[in-house]
């Protein structure tokens, strides 16, 4: 138990759908990320929120919508997604601030399949 | 981040040791190294970080050379749960960039 959770654990969606990830963490932190983890491929990071500001966007396609309502969730807007976005997506937060702070706390991810 | 170079994978038997090396020849000299290990399917589990001093904590130690060039994850007691994708990371500019890791196989 890291502190991190997210929801759901598994989710299958077809192309046309539309669904949310969601992730919670209970440690006080202020940073909040969300990665992406492909069969065989390295983590891979999409979007960083500092204090709910989105400070980070890597070159993420617009069908992936981050909202971070507060330091304590962050979701991930799900729509029109494509086969080869069925991955891990990982969730992590860390003390965030004016810092850097690289020691990272993650969820267990939501196994994505897009059919 | 530094670039970090790790051997694909390594086995260690049951109950002993397991050293994993990182070279990181182009680290600078204000720059951390990060240690993350992952279980199957699990999310990254944070380890152990240095500077420059070893460093060590219930879950390993972090053995750094003087120069800095290179460091050592070490397991002293390796146990079958200890089976995952280690990462070693030299991250800047607020981010954490995985590489390939080394993928440690503890044999019973």
């Amino acid at each position: 138990e890291t502190g991190v959770t997210q929801t759901p654990r598994h989710l299958v969606m077809g192309m046309t759908n539309k669904k949310s990830l969601k992730c919670e963490q209970h440690l006080g932190h202020n940073a909040m990320y969300w990665y992406k983890q492909s069969a065989k491929k390295p983590l891979e990071l999409m979007f960083v929120y500092n204090f709910k500001e989105q400070t980070e966007n890597n070159s993420v396609p617009s069908r992936f919508s981050p909202e971070c309502p507060n330091s304590s969730h962050l979701f991930l807007h799900l729509h029109t997604l494509q086969p080869e976005d069925s991955a891990l997506y990982l969730c992590a937060s860390s003390q965030g601030g004016t810092g850097e702070s690289y020691e990272q706390y993650f969820g267990p991810g939501t196994r994505l399949t897009v059919t | 981040d530094a670039k970090t170079t790790q051997p694909t994978s390594m086995d260690c038997a049951e109950g002993r040791a397991a050293n994993l090396p990182c070279n990181h020849s182009t680290i600078s000299g204000n720059e951390y190294v990060y240690w993350y290990r992952q279980i199957h399917s699990q999310g990254p589990q944070y380890i152990i970080h240095g500077l420059k001093n070893n460093e060590t904590n219930e879950m390993a130690s972090l053995i750094i050379t003087e120069d800095r060039k290179s460091s050592t994850l070490i397991l002293p007691h390796a146990t079958l749960r200890d089976t995952a994708v280690y990462y070693c990371i030299a991250p800047r500019g607020g981010k954490l960039i995985f590489g390939q890791g080394t993928t440690l196989q503890v044999k019973p």
